[in-house]
């Protein structure tokens, strides 16, 4: 299966400021990645569809000015949570697949803690 | 009502017991699923993958998909306390995944 690396594994950031969260496919090259966000004790929601070279997807209810997503090359996609607020704590995780309906495989996550 | 409904457990067996772990979804469109194993605080680990009705087996896992009813189901043969984790069914539909709530297992030694 593919190899996804994710940094920082974990991030404590004071309220009001950005953190940027990196996510690389090791070892092939990916032209879509998904972010996720996992509350605790809760599943993955899906946030957006990173696209390469375009413009990202949100889903429903995801603020795309909040949460700006990167996808400059084929082997990394960049989460960037703005103006950070309490709220926005939780698990961040970024996926890969080798193509539609294939299988997904993830990277170790992100625990993002607001202050 | 949850397009994938999963029970969240948590679910205690004793390690070497047979443990068996379902997902319902309400969505005929899903073709492809899928169980993933999450430690806690790390990224969802891929046990296995289907495309049809029918059984895979893989090790002490089987993984069991029932499209007529709407059931998945994955099997822990030989329970282990390394097998004590979350686990996650999730189906694809156009690439995304759709994500059941997880259970959470515990393999008592």
């Amino acid at each position: 299966g593919a190899v996804v690396s994710q940094h920082p594994s974990r991030v404590i950031c004071k309220s009001g400021t950005s953190v940027k969260i990196e996510c690389r496919s090791l070892d092939f090259q990916a032209t879509t990645m998904f972010w996720y966000r996992q509350f605790p004790k809760q599943s993955l929601m899906l946030m957006a569809t990173s696209n390469e070279g375009s413009k990202a997807t949100y889903e429903q209810g995801v603020e795309k000015d909040k949460f700006l997503i990167n996808h400059a090359s084929l082997t990394l996609s960049t989460l960037t949570v703005t103006s950070a607020h309490p709220e926005d704590s939780s698990f961040y995780i970024c996926s890969v697949g080798q193509g539609p309906n294939t299988e997904a495989f993830f990277g170790q996550g992100t625990r993002l803690t607001v202050v | 009502q949850k397009e994938v409904e999963q029970d969240p457990g948590p679910l205690s067996v004793p390690e070497g017991a047979i443990v068996s772990l379902n997902c319902t979804y309400s969505n005929s469109a899903f073709q492809y699923f899928m169980w993933y194993r999450q430690y806690s605080r790390k990224g969802p680990e891929l046990l296995m993958y289907t495309y049809s009705s029918g059984n895979k087996e893989d090790g002490r896992f089987t993984a069991q998909v029932d499209k007529s009813s709407k059931y998945i189901s994955l099997f822990i043969r030989d329970s282990q306390p390394s097998d004590s984790a979350t686990y996650l069914c999730a189906m694809s539909e156009g690439g995304k995944l759709i994500f059941g709530q997880g259970t959470e297992l515990s393999v008592k030694p």
